[in-house]
């Protein structure tokens, strides 16, 4: 099965910190990646897709190395509205599916 | 402009009994899918229609069946259901350009099988 690891975390982290997941797929085929956020008993929501010269959404940045097959997600001045779990996401090159983590749960903390 | 729709949001079954998991999208997305999660498993793939009047498997297709009804609609049917599918389930679309797939996802329905 095609692989795709997120530390679960939590990850508990005052307001106004900035904190980066990383995420490994197995699958050197892979061809597009995405990060999804999902508040609890909510759906998954589309946070941003990864781009490979990296990309940036206001205090959101996102890093893909091909080379080591990794993703990673920056959150910078953490808001307490960013407490979520964020699940990373990857596309095989000809194909309609994508491959999910199992997500990385964050607490930002007052 | 209300994206993926699903019916019902909570269901409870027992053992043996059927149902239909309904789910619509307004967004002309030509593919669509069924997923289920549980805790500690994530998402997982049940079926998924490509186009319309094309369905496949996923990774977890067993005990389900899918129909495409149309563009817009693909339904999920539990034809016996056990209380192994219990799990929150969602249907999501997408354009459908191969390689390209950012998916937009319903609200979900929970299920339990008792």
């Amino acid at each position: 099965r095609k692989e795709v690891e997120q530390d679960p975390g939590p990850f508990n982290v005052p307001e106004g910190a900035t904190v980066a997941f990383n995420c490994t797929y197995s699958n050197s085929a892979s061809q597009s990646f995405f990060w999804y956020r999902q508040d609890c008993r909510k759906e998954p929501k589309l946070l941003m897709s990864v781009y490979s010269s990296g990309n940036e959404d206001g205090r959101f940045t996102a890093q893909l190395n091909r080379a080591s097959q990794y993703i990673s997600l920056l959150i910078r001045d953490s808001k307490l509205s960013d407490s979520a779990t964020y699940l990373c996401v990857v596309n095989e090159a000809g194909s309609y599916q994508l491959t999910f983590g199992k997500g990385t749960k964050l607490s930002v903390i007052p | 402009n209300a994206g993926v729709t699903q019916t019902p949001k909570f269901q409870v079954l027992k053992t043996g009994q059927s149902m239909t998991l309904q789910c619509a999208q307004d967004m002309n997305h030509n593919s669509m899918y069924w997923y289920r999660q549980d805790p500690g498993m994530g998402l997982r793939l049940i079926y998924y229609s490509a186009s319309e009047g094309t369905t496949d498997k996923g990774e977890v297709p067993n005990g389900y069946n899918v129909s495409r009804l149309n563009k817009r609609e693909f339904s999920l049917r539990l034809e016996s259901a056990a209380p192994s599918q219990t799990s929150v389930y969602f249907c999501a679309s997408s354009k459908g350009n191969i390689g390209g797939n950012e998916q937009y996802f319903g609200p979900g329905t929970r299920l339990t099988v008792t």
